[in-house]
């Protein structure tokens, strides 16, 4: 079965500063997609950035953008020129490809908690 | 832009009691999931849904709990006899899996059983 662990249960960042939130994740499939999700306070799940396994590419969306090492089983989240408005829950999660599983489910990792500081 | 809707927002039971969550999904999307996140702690998948059964549920989803669709657009999980531990926050969710994009969730539905 597929975990993902997130390590890092709280992080802090300065307003302007860059900070990167850890991911790693445990598969034996090839195919797959990794996601990062905020959760603010209202406790909405918002999409932040999505990244399909079979891309070398890294994927990016403006100030966010993730460190994918398919070898490593690692996603990190870097977080450019911090806003206050970025403090939430960061939730990382995975899901397979449809070749391996019909239902589509997202496996997150327990998040990590981001602050930002004026 | 097209969302996931939920009510109620939040709903207090008394233990033992039959719970409903409503949940209307995109229009055009495929797939439909139930979330569970108990306070602190990490999302849970519950269940899928597709083509008007389930396509996967996992452990937590025992006999209490159950979902359907009963008129095409609403979704709704149904709790039987809820317990103390039943109390979260529950996010539907849909996707149209097959063209590869991400899952949009509503925003949720507190539960608080007392």
């Amino acid at each position: 079965a597929q975990t993902v662990t997130q390590s890092q249960p709280e992080m802090s960042v300065q307003e302007a500063e860059t900070v990167t939130l850890s991911c790693t994740y445990d598969t034996s499939e090839s195919d797959y997609y990794l996601f990062w999700y905020k959760q603010p306070p209202s406790r909405q799940m918002i999409l932040v950035i999505r990244q399909e396994a079979y891309k070398q590419q890294n994927a990016t969306e403006n100030r966010f953008s993730v460190n994918f090492q398919k070898a490593a089983k690692s996603f990190s989240l870097k977080i450019s020129d911090s806003q206050l408005g970025d403090a939430a829950m960061y939730f990382c999660a995975y899901r397979s490809d449809l070749i391996y599983n019909q239902g589509g489910k997202l496996i997150f990792g327990q998040g990590t908690e981001l602050s930002v500081k004026p | 832009e097209p969302e996931v809707t939920q009510t109620p927002s939040h709903q207090v039971t008394q233990m033992g009691q039959e719970v409903i969550l409503r949940c209307v999904p995109i229009s055009n999307h495929l797939y439909f999931y139930w979330y569970r996140q108990i306070l602190g702690q990490k999302v849970e998948f519950l269940v899928s849904f597709y083509n008007n059964e389930i396509s996967e549920k996992s452990e937590i989803f025992d006999d209490q709990f159950s979902v359907e669709r009963p008129d095409g657009s609403n979704f709704t999980l149904k709790i039987r006899s809820t317990k103390l531990e039943d109390s979260a926050m529950y996010f539907c969710a849909s996707n149209k899996v097959r063209e590869n994009t991400e899952a949009f969730f509503g925003q949720g539905t507190r539960l608080t059983v007392v």
